[in-house]
This record gives C-alpha cells, sequence and structure tokens, in this order.
C-alpha cells in the first residue's frame, strides 16, 4: 500500500518570499508522484508530475519539485509566491506497476499569500 | 474542447436517501475515476471505470455504485446515505494509456442533512 504525508497543514508566506511544501511518501514498489492545487470551490489542477528521468520537475505557475528517492520525498517550491497562489496544494502518489492510474492523496497544505 | 464536466454543481439529501452524481469526461478520454473529498482532506480514491466495467476500487461499501456508458461518461450512485456522506464528489478522466495524469472535474458537493 502507498500513503503520502504532507508535513505542515498550513504554510503562511508574504508575497514576493520563496516558500516549500514539503511531501513525503511510502511505497514498496516504483511510483509516479504529483503536485495539484485546488483553489476555493474548484476542483484539481495538476501542477507538475514526476514519472521518470531529472529528479527536478518544473511545472506551471514557476513551481518546481525534486524527487529524492533516498528520502522518499517530493517537496514543493517556488523562488516568489504571489496573492494569487493562495490555495490547498495536494500531493499524490499512483504507481504504475500496480496500474489503473489510482491515485493516493495527502491531506493537503493551505498556503496562504499575505501581502 | 470542454473538460472534465459534473452535474450537479450543488446537491442536498436526507438520511436514508439515494443520489446519482454525473460525470463527462474530456474529449478523446476513456477512463473516469471518482473520488470523494471531505472537508478539510484530500481526495479519496472510490473507484475507476474502463470499457464500462468498473476496474479498480477503493475502500468504499457497496452502498456506493458506478456506472459508464458506451459514450465513456460515468455516474456515481450512492444509497442509503449517512451523514458522512457529505462531501465533495470529484470526477477525473484520462486518456488511453494514459497512466500519467488525470484531468479533474469542478466537483458535485453533497450534503445529507
Amino acid at each position: 500500500a502507498q500513503s503520502v504525508t504532507q508535513l505542515d497543514s498550513q504554510v503562511p508566506v508574504f508575497e514576493e518570499a520563496p516558500v516549500e511544501l514539503r511531501c513525503n511518501y511510502s511505497s514498496s514498489v516504483s511510483v509516479y508522484l504529483f503536485w495539484y492545487v485546488q483553489y476555493p470551490n474548484q476542483g484539481l489542477q495538476l501542477l507538475l508530475k514526476y514519472l521518470s528521468g531529472s529528479t527536478l520537475v518544473k511545472g506551471i505557475n514557476g513551481f518546481e519539485a525534486e524527487f529524492n528517492k533516498s528520502q522518499t520525498s517530493f517537496h514543493l517550491r517556488k523562488p516568489s509566491v504571489h496573492i494569487s497562489d493562495t490555495a490547498e496544494y495536494f500531493c499524490a502518489v499512483s504507481s504504475p506497476a500496480q496500474g489503473a492510474q489510482k491515485l493516493v492523496f495527502g491531506q493537503g497544505t493551505r498556503l496562504t499569500i499575505n501581502p | 474542447d470542454a473538460g472534465v464536466t459534473q452535474s450537479p454543481t450543488h446537491l442536498i439529501k436526507t438520511r436514508g436517501q439515494q443520489v446519482t452524481l454525473r460525470c463527462s469526461p474530456k474529449s478523446g478520454h476513456d477512463t473516469v475515476s471518482w473520488y470523494q473529498q471531505a472537508l478539510g482532506q484530500g481526495p479519496q480514491f472510490i473507484f475507476q471505470y474502463y470499457e464500462e466495467e468498473e476496474r479498480q476500487r477503493g475502500n468504499f461499501p457497496d452502498r456506493f455504485s458506478g456506472h459508464q456508458f458506451p459514450n465513456y461518461s460515468s455516474e456515481l450512485n450512492v444509497n442509503a446515505l449517512l451523514l458522512g456522506d457529505s462531501a465533495l464528489y470529484l470526477c477525473a478522466s484520462s486518456p488511453p494509456e494514459g497512466y500519467n495524469e488525470q484531468f479533474f472535474g469542478p466537483g458535485t458537493r453533497l450534503t445529507v442533512l
């Protein structure tokens, strides 16, 4: 079975400051990793994904994440945040070995940007 | 190109009733997954449909059932509603062999009184 732990339930930062949202996963098989963003009263939008290859993944809206297999982590970073980045962020994992694309999500991190 | 659409947007039911939620996948997608997102929680996988059959199921009771139609649209049915079924229900679609991304709809907010 797989699991995802998002280490911070809430992260407040000031506008234009850097931010890191932490995600750790547990899996006995190889994984695909994802970060999704959810704006209020909306569905989920994919920010970025790691499937294979380079461990540094760049996504939309200036976000990037780094896959660290030894630490089983996939932390999300942005060098300078904007008010519009205020949202809930979810880390998720799936397993190509187990097929069927089932996503296992973390509990989410609420990112609040203060002016 | 329309994305994933879901209906209705909001729904209020009472305990013991039955509900049907609907999902139309993104054009060209053949796989539909359903997730339940309780307030303040991450989405939890309910089940996935492919070629009109349930391909995989999460840890949900049999009160939760689904269907996929030949046009790939899907329904989620919940019988004997409980207060704990109140949640945002998300539908996601994937393209053929698209293990690497799921596209989510806006969700249906179900409130059980």
